[in-house]
């Protein structure tokens, strides 16, 4: 299957600092990858998706100014949380879609301690 | 507002038995349901969708059911293994799997020996 490499896999900063988080496809091209959080014993929630080449769409209740998003290629994509605050602290966790078999491949995901 | 929903956080089925994994959802516009395995540390893994038009689909060891009227499908694995140990989500979309995915909490199965 196609792979999805995200990095880091844990990254714990002070409050008030920003840090990227990187979702690269490794073996496809990507023209849409996907951004998802997970707060403990809940599902993956959807925060934006992420065209190559355009802004990103961001869902509902999404910061757009506190999770930057940035798209430039076909295999990477980047999730920026800026300022992060305590209750920023989640796992995040990317996707990308194959246009061939139309599912979504997905990163290992970051572990965010926001101190 | 949960749309998706996994209510069994966790099972536990012997080796070589079948494994039944639930889920439900409330959103009649889900066209598209998919499983993912999850083992810890690895992001979720594809292992098997099924489109609204279809009421089963196969895949080996794993088939999935959808039930329309009832909002329901199920994942089937038999037999079970060991190696089948993991976190399985159940997502549901529109208009296939690579669009926006809702997903359930999760369902920890558990094989013994």
């Amino acid at each position: 299957g196609a792979v999805v490499s995200q990095h880091p896999s844990r990254v714990i900063c002070k409050s008030g600092t920003s840090v990227k988080i990187e979702c690269r496809s490794l073996d496809f091209q990507a023209t849409t990858m996907f951004w998802y959080r997970q707060f403990p014993k809940q599902s993956l929630m959807l925060m934006a998706t992420s065209n190559e080449g355009s802004k990103a769409t961001y869902e509902q209740g999404v910061e757009k100014d506190k999770f930057l998003i940035n798209h430039a290629s076909l295999t990477l994509s980047t999730l920026t949380v800026t300022s992060a605050h305590p209750e920023d602290s989640s796992f995040y966790i990317c996707s990308a879609r194959t246009g061939r078999q139309n599912i979504q491949y997905f990163g290992a995901g970051t572990r965010l301690s926001v101190l | 507002d949960q749309q998706v929903k996994q209510n069994s956080p966790s099972l536990s089925v012997q080796e070589g038995r079948i494994s039944i994994l639930n889920c439900d959802y409330t959103n009649s516009m889900f066209d598209y349901f998919l499983w993912y395995k999850k083992y810890p540390a690895e992001g979720p893994t594809f292992l098997i969708s099924i489109s609204s038009i279809k009421d089963k689909n196969e895949d080996g060891r794993f088939t999935v059911f959808l039930n329309k009227s009832a909002k329901h499908l199920s994942l089937h694995i038999v037999p079970s293994q060991p190696g089948d140990s993991a976190v399985y989500f159940c997502a549901a979309s529109r208009g296939g799997g690579g669009n926006k995915l809702t997903f359930g909490t999760g369902t920890q199965l558990k094989v013994e020996l």
